[in-house]
């Protein structure tokens, strides 16, 4: 049972468009961290959101946390080549010192 | 200043061989993990150790061992290889759990024949 449920798995769209990405749980987390991998590099920690309704940015990238602490979600404005790669989400519980991932969504963005 | 060091990067195994992955940091981090990540997956947890002497089972521990000796070293052992954990090895270190970025090691590809 994947504790992290990352949608969609796959997502091939063109430069210029807008997507979002989502990060669902039922369980409650301490906190939520986004990292990107690309093909054999390690993850890349892009943004940790800490309390419930939390809103980031990054330059085009929108980071938000639920209200409840059980899910997030990733929004790409305007989505360039340079932003594919894989989008895992990842989540320390509280109380437990694991951080544990989702399976990842694979994003392509084609010139 | 050199973060999470894994050695080896690659490795192909016979069935039945044993092996030890090894990883280390220079950041003075508290928790040390270990993830595999399979084709086109996300990262499953191994092991994790939050200090020197204290480890605990991950989401798929079954065919490893840990070891944390060293604040700076986490070695994962293999002891007896086979085909399913053929996969690529990630070892990572953060100074606090709840909120604390993940640093990640370049990985260790391991094959198992």
């Amino acid at each position: 049972t994947q504790l992290l449920e990352q949608s969609p798995q796959f997502l091939s769209i063109q430069e210029g468009e807008n997507l979002t990405v989502y990060c669902n749980s039922s369980s409650v987390f301490s906190s939520l961290q986004w990292y990107r991998q690309e093909p054999g590099e390690g993850p890349v920690l892009l943004v940790t959101v800490v309390t419930g309704g939390e809103v980031k940015k990054l330059k085009r990238l929108t980071f938000q946390f639920g209200d409840a602490r059980k899910d997030s979600s990733l929004h790409i404005t305007a989505a360039q080549p340079g932003d594919t790669g894989l989008y895992l989400c990842a989540g320390g519980q509280g109380g437990s010192e694991k951080l544990v991932f989702g399976k990842g969504t694979k994003l392509t963005v084609n010139p | 200043n050199a973060g999470v060091t894994q050695t080896p990067k690659f490795r192909i195994l016979k069935i039945g061989q044993s092996m030890t992955l090894q990883c280390a940091q220079d950041m003075n981090h508290n928790y040390m993990y270990w993830y595999r990540q399979d084709p086109g997956m996300g990262l499953k947890l191994i092991y994790y150790s939050v200090g020197a002497g204290i480890t605990d089972k991950g989401e798929v521990p079954n065919g490893y061992n840990v070891s944390r000796s060293t604040t700076e070293d986490f070695p994962l052992r293999l002891e007896l290889a086979a085909p399913s954990q053929t996969s690529v090895y990630f070892c990572a270190s953060s100074y606090q759990t709840r909120g604390g970025e993940a640093f990640f090691g370049q990985g260790t590809r391991l094959t198992v024949v």
